[in-house]
């Protein structure tokens, strides 16, 4: 099942423009990470944030968590058209193996 | 490049046949989780290996086992394959089991069709 809904489902924009992408979940969370995958290929992992963290930073990644409304916001600035790929929110929510519950994903298309 | 490889890259069967999918995991990590990735939706954990032991298992059904070697390289094994077991595996290794605040490398995926 999936633990995360990220909103929008499919985001296009121009380059130079600042993406935002949204994530919800439903059960309490350990940590939450924004994962990026092109073309139906593997993940790489993006950043992360612990759940008493609310802002997390690098380079044009700012990563917004509120634990109160179990919501996380990427924001990726100045993008540029190699950002364009899927971008998922992964949780931990705890428990002896370190399982993460995605999200279904966020489609980013960047126009040069 | 994360250092997680995955063999083989694509792979088409029938349904019924049997299937194995390997991954290597990087250097220094001795934990392995697989990962089933439907088409349009996220990855969904399969189960995950520790030190060689089944550590931790999702929603799927016993026809989908695996193996951990000394060495931590996987496979993930799919018996009596079903029109739905079609997608994209991936395989994502991790230096410590149980670890918070641990993130997860990924290899490429083996794309399996089922005709």
């Amino acid at each position: 099942s999936q633990q995360g809904e990220e909103d929008p489902q499919a985001l296009s924009i121009q380059e130079g423009e600042n993406a935002t992408m949204n994530c919800s979940y439903k059960t309490s969370i350990n940590n939450l990470q924004w994962y990026r995958q092109n073309s139906g290929r593997g993940l790489v992992h993006l950043i992360l944030i612990r759940s008493n963290e609310r802002e997390k930073h690098s380079g044009r990644l700012r990563v917004t968590l509120d634990t109160s409304k179990k919501s996380s916001s990427l924001l990726i600035t100045a993008s540029r058209a190699a950002d364009t790929a899927s971008y998922f929110c992964a949780t931990y929510s705890g428990g002896s193996n370190y399982k993460l519950t995605f999200g279904k994903g966020t489609l980013l298309t960047v126009n040069p | 490049e994360t250092g997680v490889t995955q063999s083989p890259t694509h792979l088409i069967k029938t349904r019924g046949q049997q299937v194995t999918l390997r991954c290597s995991s990087q250097s220094g990590h001795n934990t392995v989780s697989w990962y089933q990735q439907a088409l349009g939706q996220g990855p969904q954990f399969i189960f995950q290996y520790y030190r060689e032991e089944e550590n931790g298992r999702g929603n799927f059904p016993p026809r989908f086992s695996g193996l951990q070697f000394p060495n931590y390289s996987s496979e993930l094994n799919v018996n009596a394959l079903e029109l739905d077991d079609s997608a994209l595996y991936l395989c994502a290794s991790s230096s410590r089991q149980g670890a918070a605040n641990e993130k997860l490398f990924f290899g490429s995926g083996t794309q399996l069709s089922v005709l």
